[in-house]
């Protein structure tokens, strides 16, 4: 079975830390992606990558970097903490075989940043 | 960008009924995927669709896709507790296979 591994279940930051979040897969798949999900707002990609080194922004990028030296390690970095960026947050990864893109997601972050 | 649009936001129901969830994209659809969410956790793949009038099934869990790929449903038939949760349909984007977009979700809590 596919396994994608997240750091940290709970989280709990003060405002203006650096924080990292970890993501592990361990399919040798090579796209992988963060995403964050809010109330009402469902799911929104934050960053992607789709080789080693290789990113490309998402749709909410501000206020986020990211980090690929490894094919199975994707990280999140909150490079200064503010609480509009307590949510929940999701790494996913895929394979790129034929025309099916099916992701699988880790079991989440909950981030609280006070 | 594409967005995709789910109805009802929120669903309860009673053991035993059947139920209807929809998807409404503003673009055609290359490729629809369907995921559960367990409340705080992560999503769960339950099936994809490519093909205008495709039609999948596992357990008691039917997706369809229109034939003019712009919209699909998830139909749970004699629902139990265990389909509770919050389902959520996924697309590719047309130009970049790479880029992936979600609808809200849809809550689903059964009563037993």
């Amino acid at each position: 079975d596919v396994k994608v591994t997240q750091s940290s279940r709970y989280l709990v930051k003060r405002t203006g830390e650096k924080v990292f979040l970890e993501c592990v897969q361990d399919m040798d798949h090579e796209n992988m992606f963060w995403y964050r999900q809010d109330p009402g707002l469902g799911l929104r990609l934050i960053y992607f990558s789709y080789d080693v080194k290789m990113k490309e922004k998402g749709d909410i990028p501000e206020g986020y970097s990211v980090s690929r030296e490894k094919k199975e390690r994707f990280s999140l970095i909150l490079e200064s903490a503010s609480t509009n960026q307590t949510s929940m947050y999701l790494c996913a990864s895929s394979f790129v075989w034929g025309s099916t893109y099916e992701q699988y997601f880790g079991p989440g972050t909950r981030l609280t940043v006070t | 960008s594409q967005e995709l649009e789910q109805s009802p936001q929120s669903l309860i129901v009673q053991e035993g009924k059947n139920l209807t969830i929809n998807c409404t994209s503003s673009k055609t659809l290359y490729g629809l995927y369907w995921y559960k969410q367990k409340y705080g956790e992560g999503l769960i793949f339950l099936m994809m669709l490519q093909k205008g009038g495709e039609e999948k099934s596992h357990e008691k869990i039917t997706a369809k896709l229109d034939e003019k790929k712009q919209q699909s449903s998830l139909h749970i038939t004699a629902s139990q507790p265990s389909h509770a949760g919050i389902y959520l349909c996924g697309a590719e984007s047309g130009y970049n296979f790479n880029k992936f977009y979600f609808g809200s979700g849809t809550k689903l809590n059964v009563k037993p």
